[in-house]
């Protein structure tokens, strides 16, 4: 079946630094999402990107189908950006979507 | 921005008793979900719905669960009967087309406790 993995499970940042989420699936890519979960549980949808790179802010994806990969690059971190971070992918038509174990980022002062 | 507000946050029910979450989606929204965290685990996938209709299912979305959206009012879950394991926050989201995309909304979930 499906296998959604992130790397790092957790991330611990000094106030500035820059950090690189890695989500890799085991089958090809019908589409591809990263979302932000607040400590306390609520999900936002950070970027909807089934292929190629997509910036917001200080937010960068990058999505490589041939690689089955996804990445969520965080430049200048901020304190606010603590929490954990969920990529979900479902294959192609016909399949639900799946999500990865997530990556807990803590960014500090 | 829109929100999916989710009722009740926090529920504590009887094992055997049926339970009801309701969800109110975004209002323009035509695809509904439903998804399951156990306290700290991965965010699990339930159901999708469409015009009245469910459109894909995980194997978690057992038989005594069911889902409906009676006359564009709640899209909700009901499980009967709950059993210990379905303990879990359980989330609901919407969006205007399948598969996701950036306006895809999630609400801040139920709490549900089977004791």
């Amino acid at each position: 079946g499906q296998q959604v993995q992130q790397s790092p499970t957790s991330l611990v940042l000094q106030e500035g630094e820059n950090a690189e989420l890695q989500c890799n699936f085991s089958t090809s890519l019908n589409s591809m999402q990263w979302f932000y979960q607040r400590p306390g549980g609520s999900l936002i949808s950070v970027f909807y990107n089934p292929s190629g790179t997509k910036q917001s802010g200080r937010l960068t994806s990058t999505t490589v189908i041939k690689e089955r990969r996804s990445s969520l690059h965080i430049s200048s971190s901020q304190i606010t950006d603590s929490g954990t971070y969920l990529c979900a992918m479902d294959a192609n038509s016909g399949t639900y979507q799946r999500f990865g174990t997530g990556t807990k980022l803590q960014v500090v002062p | 921005g829109p929100k999916v507000l989710q009722i009740p946050s926090h529920q504590i029910i009887d094992m055997g008793q049926m339970v009801t979450l309701n969800c109110d989606p975004v209002s323009n929204h035509l695809y509904f979900y439903w998804y399951k965290q156990i306290l700290g685990q991965q965010m699990e996938f339930l159901v999708n719905f469409y015009n009245g209709k469910v459109m894909e299912k995980s194997k978690l979305f057992k038989d005594q669960f069911s889902v409906e959206r009676p006359d564009g009012s709640y899209f909700t879950l009901k499980i009967q009967p709950t059993a210990l394991e379905d303990s879990a926050v359980y989330f609901c989201a919407s969006s205007p087309r399948d598969r996701g995309g950036s306006d895809y909304t999630f609400g801040s979930g139920t709490r549900l406790l089977v004791i």
